[in-house]
């Protein structure tokens, strides 16, 4: 049983670069979450997509955005980095019929220079 | 106030100790509630499930207090492989989408 994977496990950008993180859910989950953790931090919601569409969003910023694939695989974009960027991405799958458990991937650790 | 809160710990302990977490929560109309387990620079890990009439597995013991408006974590006879952050999340109100505290760090010592 394939667990949730992304890709790429580090990054390394400079301030005002774009970034892209890839995802993909745990077989038989359609809903997939991504997550900002900074250190000491919980992990902190940006936005959910499910049916390809974005079905709710956290207190990111429109610098913050994402698609979902027919396969349900997802992608986090991130555009004109900044310093505060910096964190572990982390992406979640669950399935939308319930039970609403999250299941995470090993994450993204970002790091903005 | 934050709408999930922990004590971000850390908590030391021996082995063999029993120690327990508690998480906060504001809205009274939460529904699902869950304890995950993050190690150093890894991903949080699903523990369990919170249930009305709380659950066990193993050494772990999950239990709901809706009119204090928390959720508790017991571990007994702690491992060294206990020592970990543990993060509570909580649906709140009716959204399915869980909301994290910060995490309570244990330390288990020999």
């Amino acid at each position: 049983d394939a667990g949730v994977t992304q890709s790429p496990t580090h990054l390394i950008k400079t301030r005002g670069q774009q970034v892209t993180l890839r995802c993909s859910p745990k077989s038989g989950h359609d809903t997939v979450s991504w997550y900002q953790q900074a250190l000491g931090q919980g992990p902190q919601f940006i936005f959910q997509y499910y049916e390809e569409e974005e079905r709710q969003r956290g207190n990111f910023p429109d610098r913050f955005s994402g698609h979902q694939f027919p396969n349900y695989s997802s992608e986090l974009n991130v555009n004109a980095l900044l310093l505060g960027d910096s964190a572990l991405y982390l992406c979640a799958s669950s399935f939308a019929g319930g039970p609403y458990e999250q299941y995470f991937g090993p994450g993204t650790r970002l790091t903005v220079t | 106030r934050k709408e999930v809160e922990q004590d971000p710990g850390p908590f030391n302990v021996p082995e063999g100790a029993t120690v327990a977490f508690n998480c906060t929560y504001s809205n009274s109309a939460s529904q699902s509630f869950f304890w995950y387990r993050q190690d150093c620079r890894k991903e949080p890990k699903l523990l369990m499930s919170v249930y009305s009439s709380g659950n066990e597995d193993g050494r772990f013991t999950a239990q709901l207090n809706r009119a204090s408006q928390y959720i508790s974590l017991l571990i007994r006879d702690s491992k060294l492989s206990d020592s970990a952050t543990y993060l509570c999340a909580v649906n709140i109100g009716g959204s399915y989408i869980p909301t994290f505290g910060r995490g309570t760090s244990l330390i288990v010592h020999p």
